[in-house]
């Protein structure tokens, strides 16, 4: 199994700061045949189901506001939001989607500081 | 505007069956780009993903839970169910169903979860 490790478990942000998340497989995630990382990312708000964010590691799914920005290849991938907001307050989970079996990552809480 | 929404009960006893039935409304279940999916999120706020089915019948599982789980389709009434027999207390958890966006590979689809629904909460208790 793949197994997704973030970092960190949660942090706290100023309004309008950087929040970066990191997601690390313990495999890589990217195809080779079509040069496609396999990883998605979602934000859960409180009380609400997950909502996709990125997917192909990097794709932003429409509506989805450009302060975020997803990165990485291979093993490294990375969230980021460039000026936190306050509806921003949220889990944001990893998801790869290369195996058999596909596994989130445990999650990030990201607060207001 | 896709929307699923689950039902079934809330409360059921170790050892039993739990099946939860998801609606689906502004899309087909017949759909050729997509997986219509079972996950389900513990206390700890873990996600994971139980098993999908596709509009031909064809179902993947979690290897971890393949033995005891079922998912099913009735086209008719554009719904998908799940069972999950001989629970125990870890399988308390809030449980979604998902339609899943589907990207075919070299004979194999892969799928990332575009909409769910609010999720139901099963609890296994005596």
């Amino acid at each position: 199994d793949i197994v997704m490790t973030q970092s960190p478990d949660s942090l706290a942000v100023s309004l309008g700061e950087r929040a970066t998340i990191n997601c690390k497989s313990s495999q890589s995630v990217l195809r080779s045949s079509n040069n496609k990382n396999y990883l998605a990312w979602y934000q859960q708000k409180p009380g609400q189901p997950p909502k996709v964010l990125f997917y192909w590691a990097s794709t932003r799914e429409s509506g989805v506001p450009d302060r975020f920005s997803a990165t990485g290849s291979g093993t490294d991938f990375t969230l980021t939001i460039s000026s936190l907001q306050a509806e921003d307050v949220a889990i944001y989970y990893c998801q790869q989607y290369y195996g058999t079996l596909w596994t989130f990552g445990q999650g990030t809480k990201v607060e207001i500081k | 505007q896709v929307q699923l929404q689950e039902s079934g009960p809330g409360l059921v006893k170790p050892s039993q069956t739990v099946s939860l039935t998801c609606s689906v409304s502004g899309d087909s279940i017949s759909s050729i780009n997509y997986y219509w999916s079972w996950v389900r999120q513990t206390a700890g706020k873990r996600l994971e993903c139980i098993g999908r089915i596709y509009a031909s019948g064809s179902t993947n599982y979690n290897p971890t839970l393949k033995s005891r789980v079922t998912i099913s389709a009735d086209k008719t009434k554009n719904q998908f169910s799940l069972r999950l027999n001989s629970v125990t207390a870890a399988d308390t958890a809030v449980y979604y169903c998902a339609r899943a966006r589907a990207d075919c590979f070299d004979g194999l689809c892969y799928t990332w979860f575009d909409s769910w629904g609010q999720g139901t909460l099963v609890t296994v208790s005596s």
